[in-house]
């Protein structure tokens, strides 16, 4: 079945730029989404990709796809302490409606 | 747009009680709702899908006389934990998705969850 999977810690300073990497295997994968989770919480829609697609720019998110390879990343420009939170990767299975989660990413901000 | 709420946000229960939890799509029709649980530290875990007016799809593993799924409209499903344990204890999540104006119908939208405490 689908796997994925997410580096499980990233540290950047303030200012910096953050790149979170994930990686599928289902090849067929429609959709991929990435998600913030802060502490206590739900999960927050950050940006999407269709499978069509290798790039997707909003505002400080950009979002790059390798099909070849199935790797998706997120970069988050100018990266600020409130961006502290657990960063999800999904991949909605070919056919349903069904996401496979990875690991999650925990994002560190410092100072 | 696309707000999904669940209520209540915390609930601890005795031991052997029955526990439900709402999920509610406040702008949007939910054809199809999905029930997460999620353990300290770790992913989301899908428990079932459900669709309005059909039973739900539990996924492997998961008791269906233990979580009982009713969808009983497009914006209410509701998740109950009958005869509540300590190990039931955890971050319950749900998520939408739907038709909304040009919304991609694929595109889940979650619940702020409700964690839940069995003593």
């Amino acid at each position: 079945g689908e796997d994925v999977e997410q580096s499980l810690f990233l540290s950047v300073r303030e200012g910096d730029s953050s790149v979170i990497n994930c990686t599928y295997t289902d090849s067929s994968s429609t959709y991929l989404y990435w998600y913030k989770q802060e502490p206590g919480a739900g999960l927050q829609l950050l940006t999407y990709i269709f499978s069509n697609m290798d790039m997707k720019q909003d505002q400080r998110l950009t979002v790059l796809l390798n099909k070849k390879d199935k790797h998706l990343s997120l970069r988050i420009a100018d990266t600020q302490t409130g961006d502290s939170a657990i960063y999800f990767c999904a991949a909605c299975l070919s056919g349903t409606y069904k996401y496979i989660f990875g690991t999650g990413t925990r994002l560190k901000v410092l100072a | 747009g696309a707000v999904v709420s669940q209520h209540p946000s915390r609930v601890i229960c005795k031991s052997g009680t029955s526990v439900k939890i709402e999920c509610r799509s406040l702008d949007f029709q939910a054809t199809t709702m999905f029930w997460y649980r999620q353990f300290p530290k770790q992913s989301l875990m899908l428990m079932a899908t459900s669709n309005e007016g059909s039973k739900a799809t539990y996924e492997q593993g998961v008791e269906k006389d233990k979580f009982l799924i009713n969808h009983a409209s497009l914006t209410l499903s509701t998740l109950t934990v009958t005869s509540a344990h300590p190990e039931d204890s955890s971050f319950y999540i749900c998520s939408a998705s739907g038709q909304r104006g040009l919304a991609n119908q694929e595109t889940q939208y979650f619940g702020p969850g409700t964690r839940l405490l069995v003593l």
